[in-house]
């Protein structure tokens, strides 16, 4: 079966830096691109940023531009969000998710909160 | 560019069928057959519901049905049931390899 299981997760003070993983298992990793969202409890889904499944290519939302860094590591089969200068706005539960060609995501991770926070 | 607009809640009654729309411009869902739905309960990850417009993945019930028109694309839930209380997303692809969401659609079974 498809898992995506996320670590990483916790409260940070503002200015802080945060690094989340997402370990896949059940698929063959490294031939799919995937993708951080981020929801506010209560709000909406918000796309975070994209990765190429060779991890040479790499796209991120204007709002996390400059301090969110998406990496993987295909030989442990790990996607990860390094997040430096955080701030209370990034408040969110943040999902790995695998996202196919035309742009869905047919398996997410269970979520992960980080709270920004004195 | 702006996320897709939902309405904040839709509601029904048992066996009814309600309807949800998702409205983008022609740069996002008007131009691409590439809108997904995702259905989310309390605590829990979005499920994906329907793809591409209106496929639905093994396993989705066929009560769940996809549609667009123009700029708005729509998901249909027929014969309502208390387990489709819930919120809903939208996404459309952008064409830039990143992805818009809608603001979420609660579903309220009455």
């Amino acid at each position: 079966d498809v898992q995506l299981v996320e670590s990483g997760g916790g409260l940070v003070q503002p200015g802080g830096s945060l690094r989340l993983s997402c370990a896949a298992s059940g698929f063959t990793f490294s031939t799919y691109w995937m993708h951080w969202v981020r929801q506010v409890p209560g709000k909406g889904l918000v796309w975070v940023s994209r990765i190429n499944s060779a991890g040479s290519s790499t796209m991120y939302a204007d709002s996390v531009k400059g301090r969110f860094t998406i990496s993987r590591d295909n030989a442990k089969n790990t996607l990860y969000l390094q997040m430096n200068s955080l701030r209370a706005g990034d408040t969110a539960v943040y999902y790995c998710a695998r996202v196919r060609p035309t742009g869905y995501y047919d398996y997410w991770g269970q979520g992960m909160l980080v709270t920004v926070s004195s | 560019q702006s996320a897709l607009t939902q309405p904040a809640s839709v509601s029904g009654s048992p066996g009814q069928s309600i309807t949800i729309s998702c409205t983008g411009s022609s740069s996002d869902i008007g131009y691409y057959d590439y809108v997904s739905w995702y259905q989310q309960h309390p605590g829990k990850a979005p499920k994906l519901m329907i793809y591409e417009v209106s496929n639905r993945p093994s396993g989705v019930s066929n009560r769940f049905s996809g549609s667009k028109s123009g700029n708005t694309a729509s998901l249909t839930i027929s014969g309502l049931q208390a387990e489709d209380e819930a919120d809903y997303h939208c996404s459309a692809y952008t064409g830039s390899s990143s992805l818009l969401f809608g603001g979420g659609t609660k579903v309220i079974v009455l």
